[in-house]
């Protein structure tokens, strides 16, 4: 079992859509949470921590499940800018990167 | 400040060739990571540096594979005899290590290997 599962996708949606990407991890030591952003043929960049109580920047807002294991991420409005590779990243000691949710906004 | 830098950014070589990639993390952090991503797929984690601790190598997938981190800084990754699978783009990353494991990973732009 991989330590950082997630749904590859792609998910296609419209302008405007609400999408949300599920992430589950096996490793339950694990310390932190977050979510990278990365572009087609770029480098991944953090696009936001993962807090316990949940967090929320703008139009994204994770949440953090310990007891099952689980982080998600919640895009509204979404912009065709939005278009990217959604990773899940747990730090168990270690960065753990899962492979990746493909999101395409189609106009 | 300048941010993680990678050299170099494209690498040709011939199958059964060595191969040397090296990361110059930012000033200051501590730890770096190596992985390689093929194309249209996830992030690989191979090598994990931290501090002066031993690095966690259990990502590299085979002995062919090896790396370096010279004076906590520099790091080279070093590909020997290599082989056609191995063309991917190698990134490595750089953090500083924060209590509670809130550390924030800082990407090169990576090395795209291509081993003919």
């Amino acid at each position: 079992r991989k330590e950082v599962e997630q749904d590859p996708g792609p998910f296609n949606v419209p302008e405007g859509a609400t999408v949300a990407f599920n992430c589950t991890y096996s490793n339950s030591a694990s310390q932190s949470f977050f979510w990278y952003r990365q572009d087609c043929r770029k480098e991944p960049k953090l696009l936001m921590s993962v807090y316990s109580s949940g967090n929320e920047d703008g139009r994204f807002t994770a949440q953090l499940n310990r007891a099952s294991q689980y982080i998600s991420l919640l895009i509204r409005d979404s912009k065709l800018s939005d278009s990217a590779t959604y990773l899940c990243v747990v730090n168990n000691g270690g960065m753990r990167f899962g492979a990746g949710t493909r999101l395409t906004v189609k106009p | 400040g300048a941010g993680v830098s990678q050299s170099p950014s494209n690498k040709v070589t011939e199958k059964g060739k060595d191969v040397e990639l090296r990361c110059d993390p930012i000033s200051g952090h501590t730890a770096l990571y190596w992985y390689r991503q093929s194309l249209g797929q996830g992030l690989e984690f191979l090598i994990y540096f931290q501090g002066n601790s031993a690095p966690d190598k259990s990502g590299l997938p085979s002995d062919r594979f090896s790396a370096e981190r010279t004076g906590g800084s520099v790091s080279t990754l070093t590909i020997q005899r290599t082989q056609q699978e191995d063309s991917a783009v190698y990134l490595c990353a750089s953090s500083q290590v924060l209590a509670g494991g809130r550390d924030t990973q800082y990407f090169g732009p990576g090395t795209r290997l291509t081993v003919l």
